[in-house]
């Protein structure tokens, strides 16, 4: 197991309705990175948080935000969904000044937007 | 061009056989290079990192070719617990995002 878990793990929302999601990282990592993986995708990287200020950000719209607080866990929120919202949501967490910074996922929040 | 390639697949390989996977990447500055595997609704788990000189891991070997962009994955006297889904995911620097590619499905058949 790696450490880093997610949720909830699965939920049901209709269109326009608001999510937050949760993770909390593994012991020691300071890096938190949130993706999105549709079905039979490869995970879209949403964002990155290190020491609570996000640190990157993917090809997605300002309805997705995140927060890290200081005991590194962190949120994923996404305002006014849409269907095509319905995926596998991904937390993985990092340490920064590890040599290559591998990403360690948690079992990842699988959203359903009706 | 998309940031990372892989062939989708599927591969249908025979039990025992040898596979071997590539993935392309479009960041030449690229500095880090990993091989994922992720089951059917589950989560990715590392499989290896990817070194300059290459690296080994059991029936596992991996490959980086920095000149043509690629890095490729073979696995040698296949399993059916081989059988999944091997994401190529690059890094631009130490600080950069984590790029993934779709995936490249196999099903070790026996």
């Amino acid at each position: 197991e790696t450490g880093v878990t997610q949720s909830p793990t699965h939920l049901i929302k209709t269109r326009g309705q608001q999510v937050t999601l949760r993770c909390s990282s593994q012991s020691g990592h300071n890096t938190v990175s949130w993706y999105q993986q549709a079905l039979g995708q490869g995970p879209q990287f949403i964002f990155q948080y290190y020491r609570e200020e996000e640190n990157g950000r993917g090809n997605f719209p300002p309805r997705f935000s995140g927060l890290q607080f200081p005991n590194y866990s962190s949120e994923l929120n996404v305002n006014a969904l849409e269907l095509d919202d319905s995926a596998l949501y991904l937390c993985a967490s990092s340490l920064r000044t590890a040599s290559t910074g591998e990403l360690f996922f948690g079992e990842g929040s699988r959203l359903t937007v009706l | 061009r998309k940031e990372v390639e892989q062939d989708p697949g599927p591969f249908n390989v025979p039990e025992g056989a040898t596979v071997a996977f590539n993935c392309t990447y479009s960041n030449s500055a690229s500095q880090s290079f990993f091989w994922y595997r992720q089951d059917c609704r589950k989560e990715p788990k590392l499989l290896m990192s990817v070194y300059s000189s290459g690296n080994e891991d059991g029936r596992f070997t991996a490959q980086l070719n920095r000149a043509s962009q690629y890095i490729s994955l073979l696995i040698r006297d296949s399993k059916l617990s081989d059988s999944a889904t091997y994401l190529c995911a690059v890094r631009g620097n130490r600080d950069d995002k984590i790029i993934f590619g779709k995936g490249t499905r196999l099903h070790i058949l026996p």
